[in-house]
């Protein structure tokens, strides 16, 4: 079970919108439309942004939208604000014997 | 209002057993499965294992295959984890998740508990 690989990092000023990756295989990412993103504060539970690749749950920002193209999943969200600054991390199913994978997590930073 | 409550992590010496619980209230629980997320100290949300709504289908990451145990009592609205021959790497806050469906099929993760801690050191 490997996990997804998202970069380590991620920047933008207020006001700018920002992508972040998340590059899975042909066993998860690309052949399932079951990515999910999740938003995680500092000493806080993570929370559900993102499903089903672009989906938003009640409640969350439409700043926020997701894509997929072949093993490569991205969140996008635009008119950074300073409340978006969080780690990301994406997810997709991976079939019925390795269930679920995560990436390693993108720590987002509003300049 | 959905609610998961983690207890039962502490710290433990390697090779030893601990059996963590999550209590869920808000909904019901028997047409959901239900997930075991960890994170270890400054790390990232690694998924640990998940039971489907009826306990028909179950499921363990290899790195703790073998080792523990998902188990869910629907009649207390309980979801267990029993955590046999802990190693150092085990040591993590481990989070209860419920996934958005009642089966271990695709689905995501639609609410978190606030994690227990389990510290594996001698």
């Amino acid at each position: 079970q490997s996990a997804l690989t998202q970069p380590p990092s991620a920047s933008g000023s207020p006001g700018q919108s920002v992508t972040i990756s998340c590059t899975g295989t042909s066993s998860d990412v690309g052949s399932y439309y079951y990515v999910s993103w999740y938003q995680q504060y500092p000493g806080k539970a993570p929370k559900l942004m993102i499903y089903e690749v672009s989906k938003r749950p009640s409640g969350v920002p439409d700043r926020f939208s997701g894509s997929k193209s072949g093993n490569t999943a991205s969140l996008t969200v635009s008119g950074l604000q300073a409340e978006d600054e969080a780690d990301y991390y994406c997810s997709s199913y991976a079939g019925s014997n390795n269930l679920r994978v995560f990436g390693g997590g993108t720590k987002l930073t509003v300049l | 209002e959905v609610q998961l409550v983690e207890s039962g992590g502490g710290l433990v010496q390697p090779g030893r057993s601990l059996r963590l619980s999550c209590a869920a209230s808000g909904f019901t629980f028997d047409d959901y499965a239900m997930h075991w997320v960890r994170q270890a100290p400054g790390k990232g949300l690694e998924w640990v294992s998940g039971i489907s709504w009826n306990s028909g289908s179950i499921g363990y990451a290899d790195s703790v295959k073998g080792r523990f145990t998902i188990f869910r009592d629907n009649a207390k609205n309980f979801l267990d984890l029993q955590m046999n021959s802990l190693r150092a790497e085990d040591t993590a806050l481990y989070y209860c998740a419920r996934y958005s469906g009642y089966d271990l099929w695709g689905n995501y993760f639609d609410s978190w508990g606030q994690g227990t801690l389990v510290t594996v050191s001698s």
